[in-house]
């Protein structure tokens, strides 16, 4: 089955404490990229990937890490987790950077206390 | 800048009724795709429907339809036969037709239908 899923899916950790959240896609896209959803506001891009070795910022990247060594993968890393980044959190991918169509992962609730 | 405003942060409807979810855009560029996604309440993002900003034809998918305003920069959803089911947060969105891929989204309209 075609799909992207994410790890995992809910997360409690406290102020400072590294984690990744992890992404992975099956359909061989090259595009790849992170969101966060907060109330009121619908979701912004985080980071973003045109192919393998090639990451880039989106609007809100202050405090998030990505890297992209292999085509399926695409972590999202808090180095030191906050507060603010408490959030739901959506990896997307689609063939092409072109591609209108993104195909969205299952989402990761994350709270930081 | 490339901007979404979805002005119902909530809507009610009764089942079988038709139902439209406002969405207005602003951009400068000539080249865009414009998106509709359902959020239900367990979290997931469901892809609905995609308008390109050269596309002639109003898009449809099934009960889904886009009314697409090109001058007016709108892009309403419209649900025709609402079903118990359609009960869930919708999202417009923008693609930037750039480098980025980048989606721009508003901030959601929340649909309850009603027996």
């Amino acid at each position: 089955e075609a799909q992207v899923t994410q790890n995992p899916r809910y997360l409690i950790t406290v102020t400072g404490k590294k984690l990744t959240v992890t992404c992975s896609q099956n359909m061989n896209h090259e595009y790849m990229s992170w969101y966060r959803q907060d109330p009121g506001l619908g979701l912004r891009q985080i980071y973003y990937s045109m192919n393998v070795e090639v990451t880039d910022k989106g609007d809100v990247p202050e405090g998030y890490k990505v890297s992209r060594k292999e085509k399926r993968n695409f972590p999202l890393i808090l180095e030191s987790p906050s507060p603010n980044q408490t959030s739901l959190y959506f990896c997307a991918s689609s063939l092409l950077f072109s591609s209108y169509e993104q195909y969205f992962g299952p989402g990761t609730r994350l709270t930081v206390t | 800048a490339q901007k979404i405003t979805q002005t119902q942060p909530g809507m009610f409807v009764q089942e079988k009724e038709a139902v439209t979810l406002d969405c207005t855009y602003d951009t400068s560029d000539q080249s865009y795709g414009l998106f509709w996604y359902k959020q239900p309440s367990s979290g997931e993002m469901i892809f609905l429907i995609y308008q390109g900003s050269y596309d002639e034809q109003n898009a449809t998918e099934g009960r889904y339809s886009l009314n697409f305003q090109k001058a007016r920069k709108s892009a309403n959803l419209v649900i025709s036969a609402s079903q118990l089911g359609d009960s869930a947060m919708y999202f417009c969105a923008m693609r930037e037709d750039g480098a980025t891929n980048k989606l721009i989204f508003g901030t959601g309209t929340l649909l309850a239908v009603q027996p």
